[in-house]
């Protein structure tokens, strides 16, 4: 699987959209991107995917570039129950049952 | 989403015991489970993945004589750590994958982890 480049820490000030990069440029083509997060002491929790189209949940919006070298997550509206360590993981084969590997993620704190 | 759970929660126990942790699916059936290891300050580590029926994976560098894993159903995957060992104490993390391949493919979801205390 491919591995991916993540900043180590960034802040964001509550209410305002967190931008949180990735970096999988060695990324195949049957490579999906996921994103989980950590709140501190708890198990990771799904966010988001997708394989080269943008996509939208209730939660954030997943934006990957057009040579799907890196992406980017969107949480419109950050509170401060957002603050976590942010994992973007990329996996073989949405159905072909690949391993998710976590990188060391962007620990995201969220200001008031 | 779907839920897993891990039992216990917590645990402490004494040097060269051991300590079984328990990972259920709890509204899905999971063929495939995997479980991971963190350290205070780092990243989940895989362990190793267990399939129903069948003799469980290990990564590279994990003991599979001290590390036994069990997948005896399509909803319970048990980890027991042998002999456990203050360097073993550690949040241990389950993950179940979705049998059901539906439109959004196999889903994996993380249980709340296990903290293991080794005195």
């Amino acid at each position: 699987d491919a591995k991916t480049t993540q900043p180590t820490s960034m802040d964001c000030a509550e209410g305002r959209a967190a931008n949180l990069p990735c970096n999988h440029s060695t990324i195949s083509g049957n490579e999906y991107v996921y994103w989980y997060r950590q709140i501190h002491s708890q198990g990771p929790q799904y966010i988001i995917h997708g394989l080269k189209n943008n996509e939208t949940n209730e939660m954030a919006s997943l934006i990957i570039t057009e040579d799907r070298k890196s992406s980017t997550l969107i949480l419109p509206h950050a509170t401060l129950r957002d603050t976590a360590v942010y994992y973007c993981i990329v996996r073989v084969g949405h159905n072909q049952g690949g391993k998710l590997i976590f990188g060391q993620g962007t620990e995201l704190s969220v200001k008031p | 989403g779907a839920v897993v759970s891990q039992h216990p929660s917590w645990v402490i126990c004494k040097s060269g015991t051991s300590v079984k942790i328990e990972c259920r699916s709890l509204d899905f059936q999971a063929t495939t489970m995997f479980w991971y290891r963190q350290f205070p300050k780092q990243s989940l580590m895989l362990m190793a993945t267990s399939n129903e029926g069948s003799k469980a994976t290990y990564e590279q560098g994990v003991e599979k004589d001290k590390f036994l894993i069990n997948h005896a159903s399509l909803t319970l995957s048990t980890l027991t750590v042998t002999s456990a060992h203050p360097e073993d104490s550690s949040f241990y993390i389950c993950s179940a994958r979705d049998h059901r391949p539906g439109t959004g493919g196999y889903e994996q979801y993380f249980g709340p982890g296990t903290r293991l205390t080794v005195t």
